[in-house]
C-alpha cells in the first residue's frame, strides 16, 4: 500500500536559516505529491504540489521536487521567517482514487 | 463567505453520547472527506464520498457514521462517544478524484469526550 515517511521533528530554527524536511514515500504507480501546512488553530492548506518526475513544486519560498530515482518530495526554503512556524505535512495520492496518504507531519519552530 | 465550514468548532461530551460534528461547503465539490488529527499519527482518513449518497470507509472508521444527503453537506456521527475519540476532526472537499486534485481543508473541530 502507499505510506509517506516525514523525518522526527520538532524542528527550531532561527529566523533566515536554511530549511530542508525530508521526505520519502511508498507507492504503486506514478502518484502525485503534495506538502500541506497547518498553521495554529486553522486547518491544512496546500504549500505546494508535483505530478510527474523531476518536477519541482515552489510557493512562499518553499521549493520540492519529485525524485522518483530516491522516492523523495523534501521541502526546503532558503531563509525561513518566524511566521513559517506551523505543522508542515507531506502526502501523496495515487491511483484513480481521491485518497490522500499523509505523513506524520513535522512542527517547525522558527526563533527570531 | 464561501469555503467549507465546520460546526461546532469546540465540543465538551460525555462517554456513550452521540455527538454530530457538521461539515458544510459552498464550492459544490463532488468528493468530500472527514480525517481526524492525533499526535503521532497525523491525519487518519475516516470516511469519504463521491458524491451525495455515495459513502465509503477509510482508514479509521469504526464508531463513525456519516451521511450524504445533499452535495454540500457531510455530518459526521459518533453514535456512542469513547475517550479514545478525543481529538481534532477535519473535514475536506475537492472537485474531482485523482491526480492532482487539491483538497480543500476545514478549520477543525476539537472535541474532548469525557
Amino acid at each position: 500500500g502507499n505510506s509517506v515517511t516525514q523525518m522526527e521533528g520538532p524542528v527550531t530554527l532561527s529566523e533566515e536559516a536554511f530549511l530542508t524536511i525530508n521526505c520519502t514515500y511508498t507507492a504503486t504507480g506514478y502518484p502525485s505529491l503534495f506538502w500541506y501546512v497547518q498553521y495554529p488553530g486553522e486547518g491544512l492548506q496546500l504549500l505546494l504540489k508535483a505530478t510527474k518526475a523531476d518536477d519541482k513544486g515552489s510557493n512562499k519560498g518553499f521549493e520540492a521536487t519529485y525524485r522518483k530515482e530516491t522516492t523523495s518530495f523534501h521541502l526546503e526554503k532558503g531563509s525561513v521567517q518566524v511566521s513559517d512556524s506551523a505543522v508542515y505535512f507531506c502526502a501523496l495520492r495515487s491511483g484513480a482514487n481521491s485518497k490522500l496518504t499523509f505523513g506524520k507531519g513535522i512542527t517547525l519552530s522558527v526563533r527570531p | 463567505d464561501a469555503g467549507i465550514t465546520q460546526s461546532p468548532r469546540y465540543k465538551i461530551t460525555e462517554t456513550g453520547r452521540q455527538v454530530t460534528l457538521m461539515c458544510h461547503q459552498t464550492w459544490s465539490h463532488s468528493y468530500m472527506f472527514w480525517y481526524r488529527q492525533d499526535l503521532g499519527h497525523g491525519l487518519r482518513l475516516i470516511y469519504y464520498s463521491a458524491a451525495a449518497d455515495i459513502t465509503d470507509k477509510g482508514e479509521v472508521p469504526d464508531g463513525y457514521v456519516v451521511s450524504r444527503s445533499k452535495t454540500e453537506n457531510f455530518p459526521l456521527t459518533l453514535e456512542s462517544a469513547t475517550r479514545s475519540q478525543t481529538s481534532v476532526y477535519f473535514c475536506a472537499s475537492s472537485s474531482a478524484s485523482g491526480g492532482a486534485e487539491t483538497q480543500y481543508f476545514g478549520p477543525g473541530t476539537r472535541l474532548l469526550v469525557l
